[in-house]
């Protein structure tokens, strides 16, 4: 079994700004790791995924994120946010093994202020 | 493009009377999802299907069935929808291949229960 806890319901920041949206996890297996975006009255979007190898992850609209294995964390990070960022983040992750069975934060409503 | 479509993006029914909600895919991924997501909520995963066998989850109520006619298509049925049935339905697929891959989002169906 695995759990997702994001450490922030809220994140307000101004624009320009940088800003870390924080994601722990715990898990009796290996597993992959994932932020998607959800925009209001949308699906949600893959922003990056960890599946293996470089720690530090590259993903759409300037995110990333670092997989640190001894801290069990995946933070997302954005040196410098817009408007349009503006949305709702869910780090996920899913067990290396067997089809299925994501288990999802509860997310993390960031809010860029001009 | 491929993508995830669902159908209709809102459906009002009342309280008590049947109601399909429908999802199909481009992709031809093998598996597919329904989750249920309320307001301010992390996606709730309802139950999914690898290729034709079908995972339920636990928790999720027998007022809510799925049929997965084909590889495109997956449908969710509530029998007797309540009131607090009323949510966002979102259908999602994956690739899986030996790998939990990303899931790709479409996006969703508010139902309202009157």
């Amino acid at each position: 079994a695995q759990s997702v806890t994001q450490l922030d319901s809220q994140v307000p920041v101004f624009e320009e700004a940088p800003v870390e949206l924080r994601c722990n996890y715990s898990s009796s297996v290996s597993v992959y790791l994932f932020w998607y975006v959800q925009y209001p009255n949308q699906g949600l979007q893959l922003l990056l995924k960890y599946l293996s190898g470089s720690t530090l992850v590259k993903g759409i609209n300037g995110f990333e994120a670092e997989f640190n294995k001894s801290q069990t964390s995946f933070h997302l990070r954005k040196p410098s946010v817009h408007i349009s960022d503006t949305a709702e983040y869910f780090c996920a992750v899913s067990p290396n093994t067997n089809a299925g069975k994501s288990t999802f934060g509860d997310g993390t409503t960031l809010t860029v202020k001009p | 493009d491929a993508m995830v479509i669902q159908n209709p993006r809102y459906q009002v029914t009342q309280f008590g009377k049947p109601v399909t909600l429908s999802c199909s895919q481009t992709l031809n991924h093998n598996v597919m999802y329904w989750y249920q997501q309320k307001s301010s909520q992390a996606p709730k995963l309802l139950f999914h299907y690898y290729d034709k066998d079908f995972n339920n989850e636990a928790d999720t109520p027998d007022n809510f069935q799925s049929r997965r006619p084909n590889t495109s298509f997956c449908f969710l049925d509530i029998r007797s929808p309540g009131l607090g049935d009323a949510a966002m339905y979102l259908c999602a697929t994956s690739m899986y291949s030996g790998v939990n891959n990303e899931q790709f989002f479409g996006p969703g169906t508010r139902l309202t229960v009157l």
